[in-house]
């Protein structure tokens, strides 16, 4: 079983429309952080989370880490084909360097 | 640009072969990792190194051997493999403790012949 669940698993929709995807766990994590990983490459870091509640934005991307800190949501805003891509969201333990990583969000945006 | 940077790209390797897979991270990072993806599975966590020491090995089979010569630098010595060993090898380093990010490389993909 799967420490950190992300939902949707697929998600495909047109440009323009908007999309929220989850991460959700029992678990309490010191913080997180959310990666986009295009095929055949690593996952590039999108942002780290830190403070239970915090919302940052990234231009059309808006994370947001649960109160407290077990749970966090990536919303997009009129989503562009350049958003294709499978999201994945991992927490980090409070005491040592241990990541727990969701199975992953892939997105696909039709033109 | 992530700072942590990995050789070959890609590679294909007979079963028979021995070949290497190489990461150095630019970070000032102190904890150096291994990630296998096959396609349609989470990433699994192969090895852990922390201030150069091995601090985690996942029951991983025998014919993949890391090695961290210091902390900037993460081998992934391969031998005999098999055909389901076939995936991308994705190197990661964070500071060792809680509460940090972990950076990725671009990956190594390798096709086992």
């Amino acid at each position: 079983t799967q420490l950190l669940e992300q939902s949707p698993q697929f998600l495909s929709i047109q440009e323009g429309e908007n999309l929220t995807v989850y991460c959700n766990s029992s678990s309490v994590f010191s913080s997180l952080q959310w990666y986009r990983q295009e095929p055949g490459e690593g996952p590039v870091l999108l942002v780290t989370v830190v403070t239970g509640g915090e919302v940052k934005k990234l231009k059309r991307l808006t994370f947001q880490f649960g109160d407290a800190r077990k749970d966090s949501s990536l919303h997009i805003t009129a989503a562009q084909p350049g958003d294709t891509g499978l999201y994945l969201c991992a927490g980090a333990a409070y005491n040592f360097n241990k990541f727990y990583f969701g199975s992953g969000t892939k997105l696909n945006v039709k033109p | 640009e992530t700072g942590v940077t990995q050789t070959p790209r890609h590679l294909v390797m007979g079963m028979t072969n021995k070949k290497s897979l190489k990461c150095e991270q630019h970070l000032g990072h102190n904890a150096m990792y291994w990630y296998k993806q096959s396609a349609k599975k989470p990433l699994e966590l192969m090895f852990v190194y922390n201030f150069k020491e091995q601090t985690e090995n996942n029951s991983v089979p025998s014919r993949f051997s890391p090695e961290c010569p210091n902390s900037s630098h993460l081998f992934l010595h391969l031998h005999t493999l098999q055909p389901e060993d076939s995936a991308l090898y994705l190197c990661a380093s964070s500071q060792a403790g809680g509460g940090n990010t972990i950076y990725f490389g671009e990956g190594s993909w390798l096709t086992v012949v």
